[in-house]
């Protein structure tokens, strides 16, 4: 049984540009988390989705959004990328309470 | 005040040490408690959840008092392979909620 998984691995941007993050949740997971950990921090939450509708949101500016798809996969955009969006960022599936991690993608804004 | 305050770290312990760490809590009304580990540039894993009877899962254990809204993980008898960071997670809602996670306090176990 694949666990969460996540693409691309890493991603180099530039000020401006937008990007599209991907994530495949455990197989019979239906709901997923996307966080965000820049270096030295925890992760932060950045919205949930479930059911193809986004469920709940933190404290992230519009230029976060994101869609789940029937097959419970999910992606993360953000747009006018930032120096500080630079960080981690981790997409997390779960049934019920428990949430597991996928690897992550590294992003890097130049 | 931050959700989840957990100790600075590093701690730097020699093999076979006993080492604890801290956490605190700000929302009373929080649910369900849980340390994660992360490796250097890996993904946060469960390590255990925290009950109120507290639990014990071989060298470690995991305390929760929720009148002080204060929560501890113990290692005892320290291992190399101990080495990580380690998160204090709050969930603050029953279900299917958004985790809340503390800044992580980085343990370095020493030959």
């Amino acid at each position: 049984d694949a666990g969460v998984t996540q693409s691309p691995t890493h991603l180099i941007k530039t000020r401006g540009q937008q990007v599209t993050l991907r994530c495949s949740p455990k197989s019979g997971h239906d709901t997923v988390s996307w966080y965000q950990q820049a270096l030295g921090q925890g992760p932060q939450f950045i919205f949930q989705y479930y059911e193809e509708e986004e469920r709940q949101r933190g404290n992230f500016p519009d230029r976060f959004s994101g869609h789940q798809f029937p097959n419970y996969s999910s992606e993360l955009n953000v747009n006018a990328l930032l120096l500080g969006d630079s960080a981690l960022y981790l997409c997390a599936s779960s049934l019920s309470q428990t949430q597991y991690f996928g690897p992550g993608t590294r992003l890097l804004v130049l | 005040r931050k959700e989840v305050e957990q100790d600075p770290g590093p701690f730097n312990v020699p093999e076979g040490a006993t080492v604890a760490f801290n956490c605190t809590y700000s929302n009373s009304a929080s649910q369900s408690f849980f340390w994660y580990r992360q490796d250097c540039r890996k993904e946060p894993k469960l390590l255990m959840s925290v009950y109120s009877s507290g639990n014990e899962d071989g060298r470690f254990t995991a305390q929760l008092n929720r009148a002080s809204q204060y929560i501890s993980l113990l290692i005892r008898d320290s291992k190399l392979s101990d080495s990580a960071t380690y998160l204090c997670v709050v969930n603050i809602a029953s279900g299917n909620t958004p985790l809340v996670f503390g800044k992580g306090t980085r343990l370095s176990v020493i030959a």
